[in-house]
């Protein structure tokens, strides 16, 4: 079956511009996280979902960013402002409640 | 608060020897325990994961960990590496109940095999 679909699989913009990154769950999977991944580093959370709401948000690192899944089975995570530190690889991953996370192969963000 | 260290940032063995990658965790009860691998462009994939029961667990690709209650341990083996095993690994432990289930990782280690 399809696995956790991200997209962009690359995204370049420029500081101070606004982006939108996509993560299409497995289908059925009520659980949906995003990770954010910096070079030489494992990847740190971000966000988690269960449904369309936001059960544990304390991974954001500033009111730039902020997530929604509106319909309880795609996700988008947009970051206002950009900066170049906002430069990494974001994963999502999603899960039944409960079980192993599934990850996407990540949208790689270069902020100039 | 919870952390995972993984000591060793970059291993390098040669193909058809033995594999241990370590990792500690440091959290008051048994979390939950996992091992992924990302390879070059790829994304995370799981080669085991240990929730209770036989402290020894056996993974995809010949990979096995041993978790380890009076050592806060959880490492990774396999007793003969292939050249496609070259890759980054990571170790990550979960806590259910309150933090509804973020993972939580180390920085990683990245293998490299020589033929």
């Amino acid at each position: 079956g399809a696995g956790v679909s991200q997209t962009p699989s690359n995204k370049v913009t420029e500081k101070g511009k606004y982006v939108e990154l996509r993560c299409d769950p497995i289908s059925g999977h009520t659980a949906l996280y995003w990770y954010r991944q910096s070079l030489g580093q494992g990847p740190e959370f971000l966000i988690y979902f269960q449904g369309t709401g936001a059960a544990d948000d304390s991974g954001l690192p500033n009111d730039r960013f902020f997530a929604v899944r509106p319909e309880g089975s795609v996700s988008t995570l947009k970051i206002q402002r950009t900066e170049r530190g906002d430069s990494a690889v974001y994963l999502c991953a999603s899960s039944s409640l409960g079980e192993t996370q599934y990850f996407g192969p990540g949208t790689r963000l270069l902020v100039l | 608060a919870q952390s995972v260290t993984q000591p060793d940032i970059h291993i390098t063995v040669s193909e058809g020897a033995s594999l241990e990658l370590r990792c500690n965790y440091s959290y008051g009860a048994t979390p939950y325990l996992f091992w992924y691998v990302q390879s070059p462009g790829q994304g995370l994939q799981l080669l085991l994961k240990y929730f209770s029961g036989d402290t020894l667990v056996q993974g995809i690709k010949g990979f096995e960990a041993e978790f380890k209650r009076s050592q806060s341990s959880f490492n990774l083996r396999k007793p003969s590496v292939h050249w496609s095993d070259a890759a980054e690994y990571f170790c990550a432990v979960v806590l259910y109940g309150g933090s509804q289930g973020n993972l939580i990782f180390g920085k990683g280690t990245k293998l490299s095999v020589k033929p």
